[in-house]
């Protein structure tokens, strides 16, 4: 079965950190752009970040840049994202996904195949 | 406030039609943007629907299909089910952003 499983969430105050992870199973991990995705209460979806194949390509939202890192373990099928300067807005719920890569000619627009049920993080002081 | 546009609630009966709205501009649909749909009940995996407009994932029941025009896409759900009761999302590209991939502000589907 296919299937994403996320950890790591938690309770931080403002400017704290926090490390998700991401366990994928089922499919072959390292054929895959793999992202991370929000949605903070009462809001709708938010794409955060995403790596690709090899890790070797990173890409965030402005938003995050600079205080949030996406990276894998192809090795132990793990995708991660490393979170500092945490700030209320951060409070979301976040996914996991598997991207399926959508080339146009405008630029990318992967599609997320594959979520998990997500993993709840909340700044508050 | 995104820039795709997509009424936030909407309801219908069982066995109805019910048709979501996402409506762009010609920086992102108008331009030619492919769009993505997800259904997403709360506290569960998103899904996804709908990929480039519209292809269907083995699946997704045919109930669901899509289309896009102009400077919108739709979504369109027959014979609509209690099941279906869900949030639903448009992904697309807007190239006059620094963020380009957005997703739409969220329809809530109510079924009566």
């Amino acid at each position: 079965e296919v299937q994403l499983v996320e950890s790591g969430g938690g309770v931080v105050q403002p400017g704290g950190s926090l490390r998700l992870s991401c366990a994928a199973s089922g499919f072959r991990y390292h054929k895959y752009w793999m992202s991370w995705v929000r949605q903070a209460p009462g809001k709708g979806l938010e794409w955060v970040a995403n790596v690709n194949e090899d890790g070797s390509e990173k890409y965030y939202v402005d938003s995050v840049r600079g205080r949030f890192t996406i990276s894998r373990d192809n090795a132990k099928n793990s995708l991660y994202l490393e979170m500092h300067s945490l700030r209320a807005e951060d409070t979301a719920v976040y996914y996991c996904a598997r991207d399926q890569v959508w080339t146009m000619v405008q630029g990318r627009l992967n599609y997320m195949d594959v979520w998990g049920k997500g993993t709840t993080v909340t700044v508050f002081s | 406030q995104s820039v795709l546009t997509q009424p936030p609630s909407m309801s219908g009966a069982p066995g109805q039609r019910v048709t979501i709205s996402c409506t762009g501009s010609s920086s992102n649909i108008g331009a030619g943007s492919d769009v993505h749909w997800y259904q997403h009940i709360p506290g569960t995996a998103p899904k996804l629907l709908i990929y480039g407009n519209v292809n269907r994932p083995s699946g997704v029941p045919e109930r669901f299909s899509a289309s896009k025009s102009g400077t919108s896409a739709s979504l369109a759900i027959t014979g609509l089910q209690a099941e279906d009761e869900a949030d639903y999302y448009c992904q697309s590209y807007d190239s006059s952003l620094s963020d380009p991939v957005v997703f739409g502000g969220g329809t809530k589907l109510t079924v009566l």
